[in-house]
This record gives structure tokens, sequence and C-alpha cells, in this order.
């Protein structure tokens, strides 16, 4: 089982939609769970970060988490085409030194 | 800010040569990271600095490879002998200590 599994898409939805993705995790002592947005070439860059149980917004990313269920997700609203990506979920474990697990990234479409 | 500042951007080398790529960090940030990413996967941990220490290695980083960072500032990674399954993006992130990761843009290595 891998530590952090993600559906490796492609996910394609339409402009204006809500995309959802879903990561799930294997190690319950996880504690920071980031997503991760990388487009084709380019680098991944921190898009949200979420520590504690809960919904965390930011503009229109909300981040979800649920340590008991060892799930976490992104949603985007309002889906736009520049939002066109791969998504990567990570996670850090505690005396890690903040070592980052990254999921394989789910790709997605947001279609015109 | 200037951001983290990876150089080359690209390396294409024949097998069994050695390269070495370098990595300037955000200068406030006192841990730097490598990572290793191929295509269709999420980056795998190589190996973490605190300042001038280096405080984790990964399984992956086999003897053939070597980190540096001298007096805490930049970093350096070498690969000695490549090998064409060292052909990867090689990224470097850095970080102050209760934050998400800032990536540099990558060294993208092709062996050939």
């Amino acid at each position: 089982q891998k530590e952090v599994e993600q559906n490796s898409g492609p996910l394609s939805v339409p402009e204006g939609a809500i995309a959802s993705l879903n990561c799930t995790y294997s190690d319950r002592v996880s504690q920071s769970f980031f997503w991760y947005r990388q487009y084709s070439g380019k680098s991944p860059e921190l898009i949200m970060s979420i520590y504690s149980n809960g919904d965390k917004e930011d503009g229109r990313f909300t981040a979800q988490l649920n340590k008991a269920s060892q799930y976490v997700s992104l949603l985007i609203r309002d889906s736009q085409p520049s939002d066109s990506a791969t998504y990567l979920c990570a996670v850090t474990r505690a005396g890690s030194a903040r070592q980052l697990t990254f999921g394989s990234g789910t790709q997605l479409t947001v279609l015109p | 800010d200037t951001g983290v500042s990876q150089d080359p951007r690209h390396k294409i080398t024949k097998r069994g040569q050695n390269v070495t790529f370098r990595c300037d960090p955000i200068s406030e940030h006192n841990r730097l990271y490598w990572y290793r990413q191929t295509l269709g996967q999420g980056p795998e941990f190589l190996t973490y600095f605190q300042n001038e220490a280096q405080l984790e290695k990964s399984r992956l980083l086999s003897n053939r490879f070597s980190a540096e960072r001298p007096k805490g500032s930049f970093s350096t990674l070498e690969i000695q002998r490549t090998e064409q399954g060292d052909s990867a993006m090689y990224l470097c992130a850095s970080t102050r200590q209760d934050y998400g990761y800032t990536f540099g843009s990558g060294t993208r290595l092709t062996v050939v």
C-alpha cells in the first residue's frame, strides 16, 4: 500500500464547476497536509496547507481533513481552464523534519 | 524574496559521467531539501539539511549520490557515474520551520 494515494485521473470538469480531488494516507501519525499544483514541465507550487480536522478555505480553494478516516480533499470552486494541472497531495509525519511524502498526483482538466 | 534558484535548468550527460547541480534557497530559510521526480510520479525525498548539517538521507540516495551545504547557504547535489535510471527532474526546496516548502524550478537530467 502506498503511503499517499490519489486517483491519477484524468479528471475533467466543465468551466465554472466544482472540482473535487481526493487523497488518502496510510500513516496515522501524519501531522501536516498540503496540496501542490504542478503545471506540465514546471515545479510544484504550494496552494493549501491544513493541520487540523475540518475545512480550510482560501479563495476558490477549500481543503478538508478527516484524520479519523485518513482522508484529505481539495475542492476548487468556479473551476477555470487555468486550473488545469496536476494536483499533488503531500503529508508529513511527526519526527520527520517535515519531510514530505507525495502522492502520484491527479491530473485535472477544466474544459472551456 | 527571490525564490529558490536551481542551476542548470537542463543537463544532458553521457552514462558514466559525473554531474553536479546547485540550489540557492530563499535566504532566511534554514531547511533545504532535495527531491527527485520522474514522469507521472510525485516527488520523492532524497535528503534534508538544516543549516549546514545533513540530517536525513533517503534509501534512494545510493553511494553515487552526495550532497553538501557548506556554511548553510547554497547546496550542491552530485551524481557520480550516472546511469540511465538517474534521468529525472531534481527539485530543491527550502522552508522555515513551520511553513510549507517553496520549490525551485528544478534541474532536468537526461542520461544518454
